[in-house]
C-alpha cells in the first residue's frame, strides 16, 4: 500500500491564484482530513469527511473548498489565494473511530 | 468543544536520559489518545497511543500514562537517542476529530 498521497510537494502561488491540492488514499479508509500546519504551530483542522458524499467544516475553512466523490480522494481547493494561506498542508485518513490518522507526506504552500 | 494543553514546548535532553511530555484535555468523554512524532519535513506518525479503558501502555522505550481523572496523559521516552529528536504532537479524540496539542521540539544532545 502507499498509504495516503498528496501532490504537489510544493507550489508557488500568486495572490489571487487559485489551485487544487490532491490527496489519495488506498487503504479503503472512510475518513478523511485536512490540515494546515503555520511554522512552528501545530495542526488545524480545515475540512473533514467521513464517507463519499459527506464533507464538513473544520476550524479554519475560510478559503478553502473540498469534495468527497471517492473513497479513495479527497481534493483541496483554494480560491483566490492570500498570504495568509501560506502554509503547509497535511491530508490524513483513518478507518474509523477509535483508529489512528495516518498522515501524508504534506504540500508546501507559498503564496507571495 | 475539545482543548488539549502540551507542555514544555521545548525539551533538551542528554543522550541516554529520559524525556517526559505532558498532555491534559478538556472534554471528559475522551477517549482515545494518540502520540505523533514529526521529523523535519515530513508528516506526523503515530508512535503510541492509549484508550480511555487502560492506564497504562509501553512500547520498548516509549510509554503513555493516562489518569482519567486528572484529565491528563504523557508520553515517556527513556534512553533517548538522538533519532528521537522531532516534534511530538499529543491528540484527544471521542468521535470523528482529533484536537492536536501544539507541539513539543524534543532534542537529544550527543
Amino acid at each position: 500500500n502507499a498509504g495516503v498521497t498528496q501532490t504537489p510537494k510544493f507550489r508557488i502561488l500568486k495572490i489571487g491564484q487559485s489551485m487544487t491540492l490532491q490527496c489519495t488514499q488506498d487503504m479503503n479508509h472512510n475518513y478523511m482530513y485536512w490540515y494546515r500546519q503555520d511554522p512552528g504551530m501545530g495542526l488545524k483542522l480545515i475540512y473533514y469527511s467521513v464517507g463519499a458524499g459527506i464533507t464538513d467544516k473544520g476550524e479554519v475553512p475560510n478559503g478553502y473548498n473540498v469534495s468527497r466523490s471517492t473513497t479513495e480522494d479527497f481534493p483541496l481547493r483554494l480560491e483566490l489565494a492570500a498570504p495568509s494561506q501560506t502554509s503547509v498542508y497535511f491530508c490524513a485518513s483513518r478507518r474509523g473511530q477509535g483508529n489512528e490518522q495516518f498522515f501524508g507526506p504534506g504540500t508546501r504552500l507559498t503564496v507571495l | 468543544g475539545e482543548n488539549v494543553e502540551q507542555h514544555p514546548s521545548t525539551l533538551s535532553v542528554q543522550e541516554g536520559d529520559s524525556a517526559v511530555i505532558k498532555c491534559t484535555y478538556s472534554d471528559s468523554a475522551s477517549n482515545y489518545f494518540p502520540w505523533y512524532k514529526q521529523e523535519l519535513g515530513k508528516g506526523p506518525q503515530l508512535i503510541i497511543d492509549i484508550r480511555s479503558n487502560v492506564g497504562e501502555k509501553k512500547d520498548q522505550r516509549i510509554a503513555v500514562t493516562l489518569n482519567k481523572t486528572a484529565k491528563h496523559f504523557s508520553l515517556h521516552i527513556t534512553e533517548t537517542q538522538p533519532e528521537d529528536s522531532a516534534v511530538y504532537f499529543c491528540a484527544a479524540t471521542r468521535g470523528q476529530n482529533f484536537v492536536f496539542g501544539p507541539g513539543t521540539r524534543l532534542s537529544v544532545l550527543p
